[in-house]
């Protein structure tokens, strides 16, 4: 059974500080790598995909790939109260008996930032 | 651009009723996914439509779970018979293709089996 490990939290970061949010993969073979936002009552929302080791960095989120630790984390640096979600970890892997690649979704980690 | 539309966005059934969801996609958009969100977890694909052909099912329970996509526009996911542990938000994506990463979220529906 492919898995995606995230601890569920809640973490909680005071305005302004920086949040780091960890997830490991068990499926050595993924090649994709991604993190989704859901606030409370909605839908998942991308914000984040990395591919190649290293960190990618896109406004206030960087994210980091580490595919020998299979490790893959996110930083949100100055957090603002808005920050206050889920944020899901996913890999595009593949099933068994499936035919394509599909994601694989951690169980998210709940962010608190406090004002 | 118009999102993904689902519907209801809101079912409470008794166990062992049937029951139907409702997705059309972004316009456009040649894939379409299914997911299982259970309380506290992350989503868990069901089924993937490329078209109107299913390019993956095999996490679908499909003793009571079905899914079409006929005109490869809108799709339906139906349940039948529903047991408590359906109980979740069922989310409908889509993307314009398969080989496309990013994939766009509809609403959800919540379903309660009581």
């Amino acid at each position: 059974q492919k898995e995606v490990e995230q601890n569920s939290g809640p973490l909680s970061v005071p305005e302004g500080a920086i949040a780091s949010l960890n997830c490991t993969y068990s499926d050595r073979g993924s090649q994709s790598f991604f993190w989704y936002r859901q606030y409370s009552g909605k839908s998942p929302e991308l914000i984040m995909s990395i591919y190649s080791n290293g960190d990618k960095e896109d406004g206030r989120f960087t994210a980091q790939l580490n595919k020998a630790s299979q490790y893959v984390s996110l930083l949100i640096r100055d957090s603002q109260p808005s920050d206050s979600a889920t944020y899901l970890c996913a890999v595009k892997s593949f099933m068994v008996g499936g035919s394509q690649g599909n994601l694989i979704f951690g169980k998210g980690t709940k962010l608190s930032v406090k004002p | 651009e118009a999102g993904v539309a689902q519907s209801p966005r809101y079912k409470i059934i008794e166990k062992r009723q049937s029951v139907a969801f409702w997705c059309n996609p972004i316009s456009g958009h040649a894939t379409l996914y299914w997911y299982q969100q259970i309380l506290g977890q992350g989503p868990k694909l069901l089924i993937q439509f490329q078209n109107n052909g299913v390019v993956d099912d095999s996490q679908l329970p499909k003793d009571r779970f079905s899914a079409e996509r006929l005109k490869g526009v809108d799709s339906t996911l139906k349940i039948q018979p529903a047991k408590l542990e359906d109980s979740a938000v069922y989310l409908c994506a889509s993307s314009s293709d398969r080989t496309v990463d990013t994939q766009y979220f509809g609403p959800g529906t919540r379903l309660t089996v009581l």
